[in-house]
């Protein structure tokens, strides 16, 4: 099946260890969003990708990168996790990002918890 | 500022009962409002998008610009329709989303 996949699913790394999340997608979709989603609160999108072009949301912190080296990876890196970066990441994607008739697919999500 | 308020983080009713999630919403233009819901163990998915006005499930939502909201409805809750309900807003072009809190749905038997 066509589907957005994402790598672990469940990650532990320690304070200020830098740690990087995987996303892939078969569905040839030329946007790719990251989100993080805290404990009980909204998923919160970090940035996007639309084919090669990187847009980062205003408030995301510096300590938070991504890289997209072809159509069908998209990689989160957090250079020094800290305590408050303990959340579900999110992957999602989409076709054109062009409107209200294009819809995003999630991938399963990594809980990562920083010790 | 954009924003979407989901009021109730859980809501409990019981099977053949109607249902309400509600959503408020503050946007500055013409708001496109999408609501996705995610199972028990399953991804995030897109329920129903306000510009198909469509019903999907049994769930219908209609936007009312007058009270900025977007509350999803459903006549006769069924016990397969407990999961987390989440309203959300595009916010600008490549499709970027706003979301709420959630709402929690048990439906009992």
């Amino acid at each position: 099946d066509a589907m957005v996949i994402q790598n672990p699913r469940y990650q532990v790394t320690q304070f200020g260890k830098p740690v990087t999340l995987s996303c892939s997608q078969t569905l040839n979709h030329n946007v790719m969003y990251w989100y993080q989603q805290k404990s009980s609160q909204a998923p919160k999108l970090l940035f996007h990708y639309y084919d090669k072009d990187f847009n980062n949301e205003a408030d995301t912190p510096d300590n938070f990168q991504s890289r997209r080296p072809n159509t069908s990876f998209c990689f989160l890196d957090i250079r020094s996790p800290g305590l408050g970066d303990t959340a579900m990441y999110l992957c999602a994607t989409s076709r054109e990002g062009g409107g209200v008739t294009d819809t995003q697919y999630f991938g399963p999500g990594t809980r990562l918890t920083v010790l | 500022a954009q924003r979407v308020t989901q009021p109730e983080k859980l809501l409990s009713v019981f099977k053949g009962a109607p249902v309400e999630l509600k959503c408020n919403y503050s946007y500055s233009g013409s708001p496109e409002l999408f609501w996705y819901v995610q199972y028990s163990r399953q991804r995030l998915q897109l329920l129903l998008r306000h510009i198909s006005r469509e019903s999907i499930k049994g769930f219908t939502a209609d936007l009312n610009k007058g009270e900025t909201s977007f509350h999803l409805k459903k006549p006769f809750a069924q016990e397969e329709d407990s999961a987390m309900y989440y309203c959300a807003l595009m916010n600008g072009g490549y499709n970027k989303l706003i979301f709420g809190a959630g709402t929690r749905l048990a439906v009992h038997p």
